[in-house]
């Protein structure tokens, strides 16, 4: 499977501030995705990010608030804009495995946002 | 409806004891189904996948999927402490991309 990293790890940001997590991947792929994980909950679909265009979001995510970039194969960014504390999560990106399974998803460690 | 459903637990077995996973899913279309593990504080980790009818096995873990009553399942043979976590069961609809996720299982095997 392929190898992902997520940059920060996790970080602690302010009401109305802005951060932007990157997603990187050892390996071109198709599809990469970002979700979201409520303590305590599943994961959420927000939306799916193909390189070249523009990213498809899922009902209840809008792209104001959270603008995607997949300007490669191996790498997209998510941004959580104007955050409020119930964007506390934690962020994942996945991406399928598309040329060496059929259409599995593996998952990057996630990035631990709390928002004061 | 929730398109996959997972009873949230926690399910208490003893070390060495077969452990059962249920999931069932709304999509009569779906075509394929996965089972990740999340250990607390990680990310998912794909553990099995299924897509035809019937049982799959890989090492201590079998896969089981009947389409007809639109039922997954997952059974943890020898159960170890280190099988504890919080098992989620995906399912992959008509949309080839998109996955839905249920609640998860959450496990405990006690020594």
């Amino acid at each position: 499977s392929a190898v992902i990293s997520q940059k920060p790890s996790r970080d602690i940001c302010q009401r109305g501030t802005s951060l932007t997590i990157q997603c990187q991947v050892d390996s071109q792929v198709t599809m990469m995705f970002w979700y979201r994980q409520q303590p305590g909950q599943s994961l959420t679909l927000i939306a799916t990010a193909n390189q070249g265009s523009e990213a498809t979001y899922e009902s209840g995510f809008v792209i104001d608030k959270f603008p995607i970039s997949r300007p490669n194969l191996t790498f997209s960014t998510l941004t959580v804009s104007n955050m409020s504390p119930e964007d506390s999560s934690i962020y994942l990106c996945s991406v399928d495995g598309a040329g060496v399974t059929y259409n599995e998803q593996f998952f990057g460690p996630g990035t631990r946002l709390t928002v004061l | 409806q929730k398109e996959v459903e997972q009873n949230s637990g926690p399910l208490s077995v003893p070390e060495g004891a077969i452990a059962s996973l249920n999931c069932t899913y709304s999509d009569r279309g779906s075509q394929s189904f996965f089972w990740y593990r999340q250990y607390s504080g990680k990310s998912p980790e794909l553990i099995m996948f299924i897509y035809s009818n019937g049982d799959k096995e890989d090492g201590r873990f079998t896969a089981q999927l009947n389409k007809a009553s639109q039922y997954v399942s997952l059974l943890i043979r020898d159960s170890q402490p280190s099988d504890s976590a919080t098992y989620l069961c995906a399912v992959n609809p008509y949309n080839f991309n998109k996955f839905y996720f249920g609640s998860g299982t959450k496990l405990n095997v006690k020594p």
